[in-house]
């Protein structure tokens, strides 16, 4: 059973500040990562993907891949109360067929 | 409008009565997933289509069933619902494997 680790949360953090979510994955054949937002009692919605190593910004978000390290990260900047949702991070395995998620990370933004 | 559906979107039922949960997208996907969502596991991938009459199995398929007659339609079928069935369950697609995946709005079940 490959494996997808989040950041163990609760997750606070002050309003403007930046938010940083961390994600390990065990299986070295994975070739596309996602985070995706869900608020409470919502399905999972899209926030940015990413396939090769290095940074992706769109917009206030910037997704980091160290494919070396297995390692995925998602930053927040100018985190707003509107981003206080729980965040998933996603892999794919099986040659893309599977799509495995982290228990995922419950981000608060305080005013 | 570009969307996934599942119904019902709510369901109350009793242990061993056979239930579909019906799941549709208009966005011309070729695969199709689906996930259920329970406290602290997260989501687990039950059964996937990579295309029509193409399906396997994912990490939690026992005691489901899956078919894929039409493009759009991958209904989640439990023959003998259980308690430990009781979730939050998610159809999603994409229009390759690997690629994003579109969530519906969920179904939740209650197996008594």
């Amino acid at each position: 059973q490959k494996e997808v680790e989040q950041n163990s949360g609760p997750l606070s953090v002050p309003e403007g500040a930046i938010a940083s979510l961390n994600c390990t994955y065990s299986d070295r054949g994975s070739q596309s990562f996602f985070w995706y937002r869900q608020y409470s009692g919502k399905s999972p919605e899209l926030i940015m993907f990413i396939y090769s190593n290095g940074d992706k910004e769109d917009g206030r978000f910037t997704a980091q891949l160290n494919k070396a390290s297995q390692y995925v990260s998602l930053l927040i900047r100018d985190s707003q109360p509107s981003d206080s949702a729980t965040y998933l991070c996603a892999v794919t395995e099986g040659g893309a067929q599977k799509l495995v998620f982290g228990q995922g990370t419950r981000l608060t933004i305080n005013p | 409008e570009a969307q996934v559906t599942q119904n019902p979107r709510y369901l109350i039922t009793v242990t061993g009565k056979k239930l579909t949960v019906t799941c549709s997208q208009n966005m011309n996907h070729e695969y199709m997933s689906w996930y259920r969502q329970d406290p602290g596991l997260g989501l687990r991938q039950i059964y996937y289509s990579m295309n029509v009459e193409v399906t396997d199995k994912g990490d939690v398929p026992e005691g489901y069933k899956v078919s894929r007659k039409e493009k759009r339609n991958f209904p989640l079928i439990l023959e003998s619902p259980s308690p430990n069935q009781t979730s939050l369950y998610f159809c999603a697609s994409s229009f390759v494997a690997g690629d994003t995946q579109y969530f519906g709005p969920g179904t939740r079940l209650t197996v008594l």
